[in-house]
């Protein structure tokens, strides 16, 4: 079966340095890869998709960004975190075209920047 | 344009007694909708899922929700609650624009009494 797994679990950063959170799918090929951010009180707000290696697609200006190295691999980034990165960071996959397979999500990472 | 709207920011019932969770949508196409759970620091669960097939869907852990596109509506019932259903769930609908994005409602959060 597939498993998803996002480390590491909480986080607590200082204002202006560097983020790398990651995220790996285990037993499927060449998922759909996703980075959404839920802040406090507000929805959930994509920020990155990908569909291959190497292949990222962004939704969000922001100071993150994001990284496919490997198939199964997804990493998010900052070279310098500011008070408003702060949220819970949701990373997810598909099999393909989400109007027919279902997102499955990792238990995310809490930041907390300071 | 897609949107999806959740009527209710908090529910709170009975244990034992049925719940029943709102949902409405607004789409120029037929969506795919989709109902995920989320317990405090974790990640979203698929609950179940439409698309196209069966307008009476049933999913995990009791819940099913029933896709009426003249009411344009896919609520989420169960017939009993259970303490371990106190949570949040979030509607979702898949968009025309793109087979990476979904629109997702802002959330119903389940308290169950005991």
């Amino acid at each position: 079966s597939q498993t998803i797994h996002q480390w590491p679990a909480t986080l607590v950063q200082p204002v202006g340095s560097p983020l790398s959170l990651e995220c790996t799918v285990e037993g499927t090929s060449n998922p759909n890869l996703y980075w959404y951010r839920q802040a406090a009180g507000r929805g959930l707000q994509l920020l990155f998709y990908s569909v291959g290696i190497g292949q990222i697609s962004s939704e969000v200006p922001q100071n993150l960004s994001a990284s496919r190295p490997q198939d199964r691999q997804f990493i998010l980034s900052s070279k310098k975190l500011l008070l408003s990165d702060s949220g819970f960071y949701l990373c997810a996959w598909s099999e393909g075209s989400l109007r027919n397979s279902p997102l499955h999500f990792g238990n995310g990472t809490r930041l907390t920047v300071t | 344009a897609q949107s999806v709207t959740q009527l209710d920011s908090h529910v709170s019932v009975s244990e034992g007694t049925p719940v029943l969770l709102r949902c409405n949508y607004s789409s120029s196409y037929s969506p795919s909708l989709f109902w995920y759970v989320q317990h405090p620091n974790k990640g979203l669960q698929l609950l179940l899922k439409y698309t196209s097939a069966a307008t009476l869907v049933k999913g995990i852990n009791g819940f099913e929700a029933e896709f009426k596109k003249s009411e344009t509506s896919f609520h989420l019932t169960k017939p009993s609650a259970h303490m371990s259903d106190a949570a949040e769930y979030f509607c979702v609908v898949t968009t025309m624009d793109s087979s990476y994005k979904l629109i997702f409602g802002s959330g119903t959060r389940l308290l169950v009494r005991p």
